[in-house]
């Protein structure tokens, strides 16, 4: 059975360092890819970047050098870090898979996201 | 970036209706080396995580029911969703995968009416 879950704070502080883990199960991740998508309280989905099976990675720009994305592949783990964080990334924070056949670069599976709020 | 521009933001249905949802990219997402369009579509019901519908701008995801149809080719694309049921009340997403960023339109709701 696929599945992705997210876990991280529920409160960061304004200008520090967010960091969640996707633990994933049912597959691999040298065979799929993993992205990440942020959603605001009540407003559409962002795609902040991903890491692909073979271990690059992609990031959205609007996101700068504020980013990064890793992973351990011994523990099905992918890893998001966002540095500098400010109220507007108060979000919750979804870690969704693509790589299936026909499906390589579509999100096929999701997690149930992390909720993440900024606070000052 | 490829910017998606989905309308109508909202749509108040009674059941049974049919519907038709609209995307338009600002660049086509037709690739011309397999001939296809770079276009997903998901359903995302309050408090859950989206799920895919469509993909290639017209193939059914693997359990979704054939209600759901999605059509279109270059930079328009519509989601057709025949004989809306009650559990279809959602926000529906345009996404395209031609290019990074991948980029999402804003989100059609689905009310009752």
């Amino acid at each position: 059975q696929v599945q992705l879950k997210e876990t991280g704070p529920d409160l960061v502080q304004l200008t520090q360092t967010l960091s969640i883990t996707c633990t994933v199960s049912g597959f691999s991740l040298t065979t799929y890819n993993v992205h990440w998508v942020r959603q605001p309280p009540g407003k559409g989905l962002e795609w902040m970047g991903a890491m692909w099976n073979g271990g690059g990675t992609d990031y959205n720009s609007a996101f700068k050098s504020r980013l990064s994305i890793s992973r351990d592949t011994s523990k099905s783990q992918v890893f998001l870090k966002m540095n500098s964080l400010q109220t507007d990334d108060t979000a919750k924070y979804f870690c969704a898979r693509s790589g299936g056949y026909n499906l390589y670069y579509v999100m096929d599976a999701w997690g149930q996201g992390a909720s993440v709020t900024v606070s000052s | 970036d490829i910017v998606m521009t989905q309308s109508p933001s909202s749509l108040a249905v009674s059941a049974g209706e049919t519907v038709t949802i609209n995307c338009k990219s600002s660049q086509s997402l037709l690739y011309s080396g397999n001939q296809k369009n770079y276009l997903a579509w998901y359903q995302q019901k309050p408090g859950q995580s989206p799920k895919l519908l469509i993909y290639w701008a017209s193939t059914r995801q693997s359990g979704v029911p054939d209600r759901f149809i999605g059509s279109g080719s270059g930079t328009d694309f519509t989601l057709t969703i025949s004989s809306v049921q009650a559990e279809d009340l959602a926000i529906y997403y345009c996404q395209q995968y031609y290019d990074t960023p991948y980029t999402f339109g804003a989100g059609t709701k689905l009310e009752l009416k």
